[in-house]
């Protein structure tokens, strides 16, 4: 595996179960980032880990979890989502200092 | 904060140049990018200005005027494949946000047989 990948890459969920979106990156960069994207809408900055070490929580809701054991692993536990959480999940990696962001495929989470 | 400003949609033909604006508002500066999104796939870097002047990088070109917080994206030669949402980005100056980047809503291109 190359570059930036995620799982599952289509997931359906109802508002009451906990799934998780896992992202893994194989380019040895230290950075690593959830984006969300909407229809229509700006891809949003959700989370920002350095060295595994989360800076930036741009106020989103407790129902979404982070979490980052290692500079190549990044998951996103979910709970209790509502149906407007339904979008393209994206996740991104770079190297500290670098210009370029690296994105996955995305997850399509649907939320019922 | 940012404020980053697009066109929803551009159409053109192949084989012709189309320049994709985006205009920004910031509190802080620190580049400006341009990113590819085809449908159901992940965005891919294009280009990176973060001093005035045009940068090139074969049929793409990328122009950044700072002082006018406007940028461009010129597409040459077009073909069909070019079709796909141009992102524009705009990362922040901010202390402990160097590297977090606000997005557009995209451009939308229409590449035309």
């Amino acid at each position: 595996e190359t570059g930036v990948t995620q799982t599952p890459r289509h997931l359906v969920m109802g508002m009451t179960n906990k799934k998780s979106l896992k992202c893994e990156q194989h380019l040895g960069h230290n950075a690593m980032y959830w984006y969300k994207q909407s229809a229509k809408k700006p891809l949003e900055l959700m989370f920002v880990y350095n060295f595994k070490e989360q800076t930036e929580n741009n106020s989103v809701p407790s129902r979404f979890s982070p979490e980052c054991p290692n500079s190549s692993h990044l998951f996103l536990h979910l709970h209790t989502l509502q149906p407007e959480d339904s979008a393209l999940y994206l996740c991104a990696s770079s190297q500290e200092g670098g210009h370029e962001q690296f994105f996955g495929p995305g997850t399509r989470l649907t939320v019922l | 904060g940012q404020n980053i400003d697009q066109p929803t949609e551009m159409t053109a033909t192949e084989g012709a140049i189309v320049q994709i604006n985006c205009t920004y508002q910031t509190s802080g500066f620190n580049g400006l990018f341009w990113y590819q999104q085809h449908a159901g796939e992940a965005p891919t870097f294009l280009s990176y200005n973060v001093l005035d002047g045009l940068e090139e990088k074969g049929r793409f070109s990328s122009f950044l005027s700072r002082s006018k917080g406007y940028s461009y994206l010129l597409l040459k030669e077009l073909q069909m494949k070019d079709s796909a949402s141009y992102l524009c980005a705009v990362r922040d100056q901010s202390v402990g946000s160097a590297r977090q980047l606000t997005f557009g809503s995209g451009t939308q291109l229409t590449v035309l047989p």
